[in-house]
C-alpha cells in the first residue's frame, strides 16, 4: 500500500513554543490530506482537512490559529502547533486520500507531542 | 447521528486462539466500512475495506463481514499471534466525500 511518513515521531517542548508537524506522501500524490488528533484510549479525532493549495477545512471546535496547516505540494502538508500548552498534549495523525472507488486513505505513523 | 459503536471494549486472548470484534454502525447513507489495525504508539494500518455489496473480504488471518442490513460487521481473527496485540478499529464512510467516522476500538492482547 502507499506509504505516508511523518516526521517528527516524537517531540517535546516547553509552553509557550510552536511545533511544526510535517506529514509526507512518498509514493504518491495526494491533494486531501488530514490531521487527526487522539488522546489515550480514544479514537481518532478529525481537526481539520487540508487541501493543496487552498486553505485548510477545520472541525468545529479546532482553533484554526493554533493550529496552521500548510499544504504547498501535493506530498507535504504541515501541522503547526502554535504557543503550545499542556493540554496540546497528545498523538497527533495524518493521512493522505487516494482517490478512488473506496477513497483509500492512508495513515502516516504518528507524532506524540509532549507539553512540558 | 451518525455512530460506529465497537464491541468489546477490550479482549484477552491465548495465543493461537481465534477471536471475532463486533462493529454496529448507524451511519446513513452508506459507503464503505473498513477495519484498521492500530499499534501502540502507531498510525492505524488498513486490514480491510468493504462496499455496500461485499458480505466477506479476507486478508491473511484476518476476515471481516459486512451485513449491510442490519448495520453489522464483524473480524474474525484466526489463530492469533503475539503480534497480533493492537487496537482494531472499525471505520464507516458515509455519503461519499464525507469525514470518517471512528469507532473507540477493541484493545485486543494475546498472550503465550
Amino acid at each position: 500500500g502507499a506509504v505516508v511518513s511523518q516526521h517528527p515521531s516524537r517531540v517535546i517542548c516547553k509552553s509557550g513554543t510552536s511545533v511544526k508537524i510535517e506529514c509526507r506522501s512518498l509514493d504518491f500524490q495526494a491533494t486531501t490530506m488530514f490531521w487527526y488528533r487522539q488522546f489515550p484510549k480514544q479514537s481518532l479525532m478529525l481537526m481539520a482537512t487540508s487541501n493543496e493549495g487552498s486553505k485548510a477545512t477545520y472541525e468545529q471546535g479546532v482553533e484554526k490559529d493554533k493550529f496552521l496547516i500548510n499544504h504547498a505540494s501535493l506530498t507535504l502538508s504541515t501541522l503547526t502547533v502554535t504557543s503550545a500548552h499542556p493540554e496540546d498534549s497528545s498523538f497527533y495523525i495524518c493521512s493522505a486520500r487516494i482517490v478512488t472507488s473506496t477513497d483509500e486513505q492512508f495513515f502516516g505513523p504518528g507524532t506524540r507531542l509532549t507539553v512540558l | 447521528k451518525n455512530q460506529v459503536e465497537q464491541s468489546p471494549q477490550s479482549l484477552i486472548i491465548l495465543e493461537g486462539k481465534n477471536c471475532t470484534l463486533q462493529c454496529n454502525y448507524t451511519v446513513s447513507p452508506f459507503s464503505n466500512l473498513r477495519w484498521y489495525k492500530q499499534d501502540t504508539g502507531r498510525g492505524p494500518v488498513s486490514l480491510t475495506i468493504m462496499t455496500f455489496s461485499e458480505n466477506t473480504k479476507s486478508n491473511g488471518r484476518y476476515t471481516a463481514t459486512l451485513d449491510a442490513d442490519t448495520k453489522q460487521s464483524s473480524l474474525h481473527i484466526t489463530a492469533s499471534q503475539l503480534s497480533d496485540s493492537a487496537s482494531y478499529i472499525c471505520v464507516v464512510r458515509g455519503q461519499a466525500g464525507t469525514a470518517l467516522i471512528f469507532g473507540k476500538g477493541t484493545t485486543l492482547s494475546v498472550s503465550s
